[in-house]
């Protein structure tokens, strides 16, 4: 089945500092979106792309949408103490089913 | 306005037991999806309603699970048998036609 591939499985960084991670995927998705999740509650919707190629911001975050349809990364800058979480990124193919990630697990130290 | 909503947010059950979880989607959107979360791992798919039917059922487990959506609104997902492996969060998420998914906060189950 499809897998989704994301990277680093952890970071720790110190506030103020930029963030980058990625998402490839073996298989072609139509949409990628990014996730995050706190302790205790579900995930978040960050950022939806729908095309190839497609850069999209949402205040500190950029993420953008691979040209070869099976990678995505997320980078967040000036980092914060509340950026702490994991973040997923999932995929959507030909169904309606979202393939997630395994999470990237942020650590910001103040 | 109301997010996704789950009851209970918490379950724990013996072993061979039988548990439904709920979900209440925002208002006015169609699609319904069922996920499974493990410790350490991201959400995967269970089953995805469009409306009153099941469009999508290929991530249940096995048939001790099922899932019912009857008036295209409230789900409700259920587990016969409940074995020790079936604990992990169960997320509920909902959308409109297309687009992005809306989680809510999950129940968390552990049969016992």
């Amino acid at each position: 089945g499809q897998q989704l591939n994301q990277s680093p499985q952890s970071m720790f960084i110190q506030e103020g500092e930029d963030v980058s991670m990625n998402c490839t995927s073996s298989s072609i998705f139509n949409t990628w979106l990014w996730y995050k999740q706190e302790p205790g509650e579900g995930p978040v919707l960050l950022i939806a792309l729908y095309k190839a190629g497609e850069l999209t911001s949402n205040g500190r975050l950029t993420a953008q949408f691979g040209i070869t349809r099976k990678d995505s990364f997320l980078n967040i800058s000036a980092s914060i103490p509340s950026d702490v979480g994991i973040y997923f990124c999932a995929g959507q193919g030909g169904s309606e089913k979202l393939v997630f990630g395994k999470g990237t697990k942020l650590t910001v130290n103040p | 306005g109301a997010g996704v909503s789950q009851t209970p947010s918490n379950k724990v059950t013996e072993k061979g037991k039988y548990v439904e979880l709920r979900c209440d989607p925002i208002s006015g959107h169609t699609a319904l999806y069922w996920y499974r979360q493990s410790l350490g791992q991201g959400p995967e798919f269970l089953i995805y309603f469009q409306g009153t039917g099941a469009a999508d059922d290929s991530g249940l487990p096995n048939d001790r699970f099922f899932a019912v959506r009857p008036e295209g609104s409230v789900s409700t997902l259920k587990i016969q048998r409940t074995e020790r492996g079936d604990s992990a969060v169960y997320l509920c998420a909902s959308s409109l036609t297309s687009g992005g998914q809306f989680f809510g906060p999950g129940t968390r189950l552990t049969v016992l």
